[in-house]
């Protein structure tokens, strides 16, 4: 994924809002996919994954939508709470890898 | 079910000096991970692990040996610690990364100076 130095892309929404965080994948060939939310001073956990052969899947209050033409994933939340404040990040894995890939991050900021 | 621990949780070192990083997972994974993570950048793989006995090279090996004795642990090793390396590290293990993904510890916290 793209690096974007020391400055986070940050999303700021209104508590109660939905959130929608972005992330561009690199590999076309990639056929599994997680966001992942990292929490200040804690590990990353798994939020929701989806396979190359979905384009959609909810879980509780996130959506994952995969978008393989144009190599896109994106992570919806609805009724963000202040407990979504946390950095987020994308991971692929290439259909013959076992390692997964992971993006720079988007830091999600939410406004009381 | 502790699942992935990491010690220690900080650790302030000389250039020079060495460490060991150890992580201990109790979900009987296959699979473990060690990854760094410097600010505004995502996770980079150090090295990993596809079961006992077994390491390989991700992205950015250089400075770093690893080792997989036993099934439930992964040791990261400097050597000879230099500023570059100070980062928040992170180890994970997956049972199988082609269905599952990665459980993460809660890092460790390193500063070279």
């Amino acid at each position: 994924g793209e690096s974007v130095g020391l400055h986070l892309p940050t999303l700021s929404v209104q508590e109660g809002d939905n959130s929608i965080i972005n992330c561009a994948y690199s590999n076309s060939a990639s056929d599994y996919f997680i966001w992942y939310k990292q929490e200040s001073g804690k590990g990353p956990q798994f939020i929701i994954d989806i396979r190359s052969n979905m384009d959609k899947r909810q879980g509780q209050r996130v959506t994952v939508l995969l978008n393989k033409t144009v190599k896109h994933l994106s992570l919806q939340i609805a009724a963000t709470q202040p407990g979504d404040s946390a950095v987020y990040f994308c991971a692929e894995r290439g259909a013959y890898g076992q390692n997964f890939v992971f993006g720079p991050g988007t830091r999600l900021s939410v406004l009381p | 079910n502790a699942g992935v621990t990491q010690t220690p949780k900080f650790r302030v070192l000389k250039t020079g000096q060495s460490m060991t990083l150890l992580c201990a997972q109790d979900m009987n994974h296959e699979y473990m991970y060690w990854y760094r993570q410097d600010p505004g950048m995502g996770l980079r793989l150090i090295h990993y692990s596809v079961g006992e006995g077994t390491t390989a090279k991700g992205e950015v090996p250089d400075g770093y040996n690893v080792s997989r004795l036993k099934k439930q642990n992964f040791l990261l090793g400097l050597e000879s610690a230099a500023p570059s390396q100070t980062s928040v590290y992170f180890c994970a293990s997956s049972y199988s990364p082609r269905t599952y993904g990665y459980t993460f510890g809660s890092g460790t916290r390193l500063t070279v100076v």
